[in-house]
């Protein structure tokens, strides 16, 4: 079975410092997809960032990059030079290549302390 | 680009009451289609997708249903609404055979 789990309910991170959002999986596939999603109070979910799993190198997206450990199944979120507009509920997903679901984790409610 | 539009935005209803919610697909052809409910303070839940036009697939059992009457189309639906239906839901669009979705902006639901 498919799990994600992320063991942060709430984080809090300064204006313009760097905050890192944790989230671990299981998969007995070998191919398959990591997602952030972030949902703001408008609660549409909006794409941070993917990654694939046959990619050794962590995606990166502007000030959000990831550490992917294929072999520790975690997938951390970095979000640098943080902004007021980063505020908003976090979510890990996974998607087994082949599989029309994605697996969401509880989510992370982050913070940004002007 | 694509977009995806989902009305209303916000709906009461009474228990036992009928339920249809919509979500239109642009830009895109052939879309895999999906339809999640989120309770609150929690992730997503996936009820139906579609891969094609009258294709639903039910990945829960429950008082809801879906249509894909058109390519870029699909409905939530309900005949009786319970109170355990109220939460947000969200429809979602994938190309076919990529792995990224795509949300719309949601749909609050509270039955009442």
């Amino acid at each position: 079975a498919q799990t994600v789990t992320q063991s942060q309910p709430e984080m809090s991170v300064q204006e313009a410092e760097t905050v890192t959002l944790s989230c671990t999986y299981d998969t007995s596939e070998s191919d398959y997809y990591l997602f952030w999603y972030k949902q703001p109070p408008s609660r549409q979910m909006i794409l941070v960032i993917r990654q694939e799993a046959y990619k050794q190198q962590n995606a990166t997206e502007n000030r959000f990059s990831v550490n992917f450990q294929k072999a520790a199944k975690s997938f951390s979120l970095k979000i640098s030079d943080s902004q007021l507009g980063d505020a908003a509920m976090y979510f890990c997903a996974l998607h087994q290549t082949g599989a029309n679901n994605l697996f969401f984790g509880t989510g992370t409610r982050l913070t940004v302390i002007p | 680009s694509q977009t995806i539009h989902q009305w209303p935005a916000t709906l009461v209803q009474p228990v036992g009451s009928p339920l249809s919610l919509e979500c239109t697909v642009e830009g895109t052809s052939n879309p895999n289609l999906y339809w999640y409910r989120q309770a609150a303070g929690r992730g997503l839940q996936l009820l139906f997708y579609s891969v094609g036009i009258g294709q639903i697939s039910s990945e829960v059992p429950q008082n809801l249903s879906a249509s894909r009457p058109q390519d870029r189309q699909f409905i939530l639906s309900s005949k009786k609404l319970l109170l355990s239906d109220s939460g947000f839901y969200l429809c979602a669009w994938s190309g076919q055979g990529v792995e990224t979705q795509y949300f719309g902006p949601g749909t609050r639901l509270l039955v009442l």
